[in-house]
């Protein structure tokens, strides 16, 4: 059975800062690995996937993530965070293909300082 | 516009009652699942139903039901059994194929009064 964790439930950046969230993935099998941003009480909306393709992936908004098979890892980054990218992340996994179902992280609240 | 609609946004329910979240999609997708949200715990599942007239329980089904009996719909009923409905929920829909990511619509908050 595949996993997500998300080190990290809260991190904190200034303004024009990196952003750096970290995601680990468990899967038998090659996976297919998604971020999503949610913003207060909304839906989650689909910043960038990795399907196999290229490894570095570029998303939505400036986001872009580097899949390492080696390291079993996905991590989300921005050069530099602006106010707006003040949400929720969740990364998630898609690799059982019988159940077709995402796998989430618990999600790490981004918060960004003036 | 193609998407997914849930329906209320917010919800009051008492104790003991039965209430049905709505969720309706407009994008020919197969596929559509039910996730509940909680502060710190990410999504999880409830139901997920992969085509019309078939659905499975998910990793928290206890005290939910479902139904599929159009493309479109997947209406969720929180049931008196549920202990702690309180919660967002979020209903999705993905085309076929592994590959693609889910669509999200604008949940619905429950609150048990």
């Amino acid at each position: 059975a595949q996993s997500v964790t998300q080190l990290g439930s809260h991190v904190s950046v200034s303004e024009g800062a990196l952003v750096l969230l970290r995601c680990n993935y468990s899967s038998s099998v090659p996976p297919y690995l998604f971020w999503y941003v949610q913003y207060p009480n909304q839906g989650l909306q689909l910043l960038l996937k990795y399907t196999s393709a290229a490894t570095l992936v570029k998303g939505i908004n400036g986001f872009e993530a580097e899949f390492k098979k080696s390291e079993t890892s996905f991590h989300l980054t921005k050069p530099s965070a602006h106010m707006s990218d003040a949400a929720e992340y969740f990364c998630a996994v898609n690799s059982d293909t019988g159940r077709r179902a995402l796998t989430f992280g618990s999600g790490t609240r981004l918060q960004v300082q003036p | 516009d193609g998407g997914i609609t849930q329906s209320p946004k917010y919800l009051f329910r008492k104790e003991g009652q039965n209430v049905t979240l709505s969720c309706e999609q407009n994008l020919n997708h197969d596929a559509m699942y039910w996730y509940r949200q909680d502060p710190g715990q990410g999504l999880r599942l409830i139901y997920y139903s992969q085509i019309v007239n078939d659905f499975q329980k998910g990793d928290i089904a206890e005290g939910y039901s479902v139904s599929r009996e159009k493309k479109e719909s997947f209406p969720l009923t929180v049931t008196s059994a549920q202990k702690n409905p309180t919660a967002f929920y979020l209903c999705a829909s993905k085309p076929s194929g592994s590959s693609h990511e889910q669509f999200f619509g604008p949940g619905t908050r429950l609150t048990v009064l």
